[in-house]
């Protein structure tokens, strides 16, 4: 069964960092591009940033971009997003997402979310 | 990169038809062939409903149906039932391997 795990979410001051990870299972983890899309509460999705099935490329929205970093660590099949720089308008339920097949351009699985609260 | 739109709220009785839009440019929507969609229930993770504009995942019932014109595209529920009543959000390729959403739209069954 494919399984993502997010986990690293939790109350954050402005200012700060924080790092998300994502575990995945079930499926070859090296050879499937994943994303990084976020809710902010009671709001709609929003796609934050996408990486490579071998890690070397990586992409962003421009809300993000500067302040987010997105990697993975294959041997460990598992996604990561560094995000530095946190404002309160951060705060939401980040997913990770898995893209359905090589070079598709949709997101067949998804984790169960982690919260991040961005809040002196 | 700003938001597909789509309409806040569409309601239909059991066993009727609603159709509702996802209007983007032709940067995104009108640029590719890309559109998927996503159904979210409360609480929980979104599921993927249509891709490719109108192909469905196995699995997902053949009620759901998309399509797409110009920049506009749009999911259409036959047979509406109450497990549907749920949140659904287009998404679209808008090129150099990134995305956008729509602002999704509330789906309530009378």
């Amino acid at each position: 069964e494919v399984q993502l795990v997010e986990s690293g979410g939790g109350l954050v001051q402005p200012g700060g960092s924080l790092r998300l990870s994502c575990a995945a299972s079930g499926f070859t983890f090296s050879s499937y591009a994943m994303s990084w899309v976020r809710q902010a509460p009671g709001k709609g999705l929003e796609w934050l940033s996408g990486i490579s099935g071998a890690g070397g490329s990586t992409y962003y929205a421009d809300s993000v971009k500067g302040r987010f970093t997105i990697s993975r660590d294959n041997s460990k099949n598992t996604l990561f997003l560094q995000m530095n720089s946190l404002r309160a308008d951060d705060t939401a339920v980040y997913y990770c997402a898995k893209d359905r097949e090589m070079a598709t351009t949709d997101f067949d699985c998804w984790g169960q979310g982690t919260l991040i609260t961005v809040s002196s | 990169q700003s938001a597909l739109t789509q309409p806040a709220s569409v309601s239909g009785s059991p066993g009727q038809s609603i159709t509702f839009s996802c209007t983007g440019t032709s940067s995104d929507v009108g640029g590719y062939n890309y559109v998927s969609w996503y159904q979210q229930h409360p609480g929980k993770a979104p599921k993927l409903m249509v891709y490719d504009v109108s192909k469905r995942p196995s699995g997902v019932s053949n009620r759901f149906s998309g399509s797409k014109s110009g920049n506009t595209a749009s999911l259409t529920i036959s047979g509406l039932q109450a497990e549907d009543e749920a949140d659904y959000y287009c998404c679209s390729y808008a090129g150099t391997s990134t995305y956008v959403f729509g602002t999704g739209t509330k789906v309530t069954v009378l």
